[in-house]
């Protein structure tokens, strides 16, 4: 069964620092992998999604992952952070394991101290 | 509807009672997901719809779980015998077509407090 394991749970940055979230699963074929965030008060929304082509991806708000099929990561990054980056980042992964359902990680607190 | 609707958006209820939670997906929404938030636990998936097909059960926690997806579109998620660990935010997602590359959109979700 597909899994998703997300490195960090808690992280403490100040603004401008940057930023690196880890993420990996354990799916080897074929899968589609997703950054949602979560920001206080607010439902979960899609930062960003990797398909296929390039395995550089960007997003909204600056943010980026990378797809390492080789290492079976999708890591989520940013050069410089802003206090309204503080948020509650997951990690998810779609992959045809007899059905398409999506998996998320346990997800990684981020707090941007001003 | 413009987005994904979850009712109650909280529930108290008694240890031992039942409780059902509802979702409005997107219309034209074939996919459907129920997860559930607990703190420090992140997103645990319980149940998946995709249209007609026999839904994914493998994350309901136990047979005091249940859910069911009624024409195609609301889904009920229903709490026998609630426990105090049943507490936690219930999330509910609905996407285009369960297949690769699609989006999951997310309601506000409901909190149950069981007390």
């Amino acid at each position: 069964a597909q899994s998703v394991s997300q490195h960090n749970h808690h992280v403490i940055l100040s603004e401008a620092a940057s930023l690196e979230l880890g993420c990996n699963y354990s799916y080897g074929g074929t899968v589609n992998l997703f950054w949602y965030v979560q920001y206080p008060g607010q439902h979960l929304q899609l930062l960003l999604k990797y398909f296929s082509g390039d395995p550089l991806v960007k997003g909204i708000k600056g943010f980026e992952a990378e797809f390492i099929k080789s290492k079976f990561s999708f890591n989520l990054r940013k050069p410089s952070v802003q206090w309204s980056d503080t948020a509650e980042y997951f990690c998810a992964v779609n992959a045809n394991t007899g059905g398409f359902k999506t998996i998320f990680g346990a997800g990684t607190r981020l707090f941007v101290k001003a | 509807g413009a987005g994904v609707s979850q009712s109650p958006s909280n529930k108290v209820t008694e240890k031992g009672k039942d409780v059902e939670l509802r979702c409005d997906p997107i219309s034209g929404h074939t996919a459907l997901y129920w997860y559930r938030q607990s703190l420090g636990q992140g997103l645990e998936f319980l149940i998946y719809f995709q249209g007609n097909s026999a839904p994914d059960k493998s994350g309901l926690p136990s047979d005091r779980f249940s859910a069911e997806r009624t024409g195609g579109s609301v889904s009920t998620l229903t709490i026998q015998r609630t426990q105090q660990e049943d507490s936690a935010v219930y999330l509910c997602a609905s996407s285009s077509r369960g297949g690769t590359g699609t989006e999951a959109f997310f309601g506000q979700g409901t909190r149950l407090t069981v007390v």
